[in-house]
């Protein structure tokens, strides 16, 4: 079973609309949880953090649930600049700093 | 602040020549990790260093691969005898170490193309 298990998509959804990620982990000792997004041929770059209390960010709202290893990202208003793949990552043990990526789930919002 | 380096941001070998890539950590960042991609898959953990110690190598193939971090000077991730299944995008990240030691900042990326 792999670490981190996303749904690939492709989303495409229209602007404006309310699109949601989710994502499963595989090891319940994992401490740390990330999204990172990855637009075509270049690097990640993190997006945000997620924490037990859920936490959000303008436009963007991270959830996390211990219980079902899952991992959600919800994204209000899509603009044409969040088209990209969303990548879910995992740090198994806090300070270890060994990152498990999910595969992405690529998003593309259309006019 | 200029954010980590890597070059060449593209390289092409062939089949058993070597590749060295190179990547210089952000500012101030002492924690060097690799990561390769291979097309349409996510990123794969190679090998965490600090300055002249390698931490965990757990991700790095048993043969041909080897990473180092010198005192003085850049990561380097060295392929020694290349094949066409390296072909992939190598990314460096680094990470300041404690307090934030969690949060890795990636580079560019190299491109590796073996013919």
């Amino acid at each position: 079973r792999k670490e981190v298990e996303q749904d690939p998509g492709p989303f495409n959804v229209p602007e404006g609309a309310t699109v949601a990620f989710n994502c499963t982990y595989s090891n319940s000792a994992s401490q740390s949880f990330f999204w990172y997004r990855q637009d075509c041929r270049k690097e990640p770059k993190l997006l945000m953090s997620v924490y037990s209390s859920g936490n959000e960010d303008g436009r963007f709202t991270a959830q996390l649930n211990r219980a079902s290893q899952y991992i959600s990202l919800l994204i209000r208003d899509s603009k044409l600049s969040d088209s990209a793949t969303y990548l879910c990552v995992v740090n198994r043990v806090t300070g270890a700093n060994n990152l498990f990526f999910g595969t992405g789930t690529r998003l593309t919002v259309i006019p | 602040n200029a954010g980590v380096m890597q070059n060449p941001r593209h390289l092409v070998r062939r089949r058993g020549q070597e590749a060295r890539l190179r990547c210089s950590p952000m500012k101030g960042h002492s924690h060097v990790y690799w990561y390769r991609q291979l097309p349409e898959e996510g990123l794969k953990f190679m090998v965490y260093l600090q300055k002249e110690n390698i931490i965990d190598e757990s991700g790095m193939p048993k043969e041909r691969f080897s990473a180092e971090f010198p005192k003085e000077g850049p990561s380097i991730l060295r392929i020694q005898q290349v094949v066409r299944g390296d072909s992939a995008a190598y990314f460096c990240a680094s990470s300041p170490g404690q307090p934030d030691q969690e949060t890795q900042y990636f580079g560019p990326g190299t491109r590796l193309l073996v013919l």
